[in-house]
């Protein structure tokens, strides 16, 4: 069983186009996040989540909505796609994250992304 | 603004040897230090989680140390084998972030030959 997967895996689309990526997580962990691998394979978070509460929001442009329904999901939602979002994105939970903590970070296998 | 930096960026080692890789930050407030690995087209696999009080982790053949006051950790990988092959990241979670919020070094590509 994958502890943390997103879907899709690879994902092709064209500019001004509106996507989603799924991710779910059966760890029963209480939080999740999504985070961006650009180009130069720097990794960056975006937001994160605990149940379904939104803890961190970097700054991430307005056209990305996540959206937690339950503790187990964090979807991730494209709008009007540009060119510079192509990326990698990957999708991580870990067990709690009110405050600081000691939790590692399981991260699921990632959706490449690429804008034409 | 913490930074973290891995140099070198890329490594290539006979099979054997060991091997020592670097991780540095500018701001030494941190809570935890962790080393992750990436395979190709695959996510990231935690390896091993320094807590800020603590010196160094030790798993199996990897052993990972922490000199918070100079801002600097290293991952040491005993007997490198072809399968050790990947690249490995440090992150850092800063006292001051708002909950697990990492801050990830660029990695540095490691290939063991036969």
């Amino acid at each position: 069983d994958t502890a943390v997967s997103q879907t899709p895996k690879y994902l092709v689309t064209q500019m001004g186009n509106d996507k989603s990526i799924k991710c779910e997580q059966n760890l029963g962990h209480d939080t999740m996040y999504w985070y961006k691998q650009d180009s130069k394979k720097f990794l960056k978070i975006m937001f994160s989540y605990n149940n379904k509460e939104l803890i961190i929001n970097e700054t991430v442009p307005n056209r990305f909505s996540p959206k937690s329904p339950d503790k187990a999901h964090l979807n991730l939602h494209i709008n009007s796609l540009e060119l510079g979002d192509s990326a990698v994105y990957f999708c991580a939970s870990s067990k709690k994250d009110r405050g600081l903590t000691n939790e590692k970070l399981f991260f699921g296998s990632g959706t490449q992304l690429s804008v034409l | 603004k913490q930074e973290v930096t891995q140099i070198p960026a890329a490594l290539s080692v006979p099979e054997g040897e060991n091997l020592v890789l670097n991780c540095s930050f500018t701001d030494s407030a941190i809570y935890n230090l962790q080393w992750f690995r990436q395979d190709p087209g695959k996510g990231l696999t935690s390896l091993l989680l320094i807590q800020s009080s603590q010196r160094e982790q030790t798993s199996g053949r990897l052993n990972a140390s922490l000199d918070k006051s100079s801002g600097r950790s290293t991952l040491y990988i005993a007997a490198s084998q072809p399968g050790d092959s990947a690249t490995y990241l440090c992150a850092v979670t800063d006292v001051s972030a708002a909950g697990n919020k990492l801050t990830f070094g660029g990695g540095t590509r490691v290939l063991v030959k036969p």
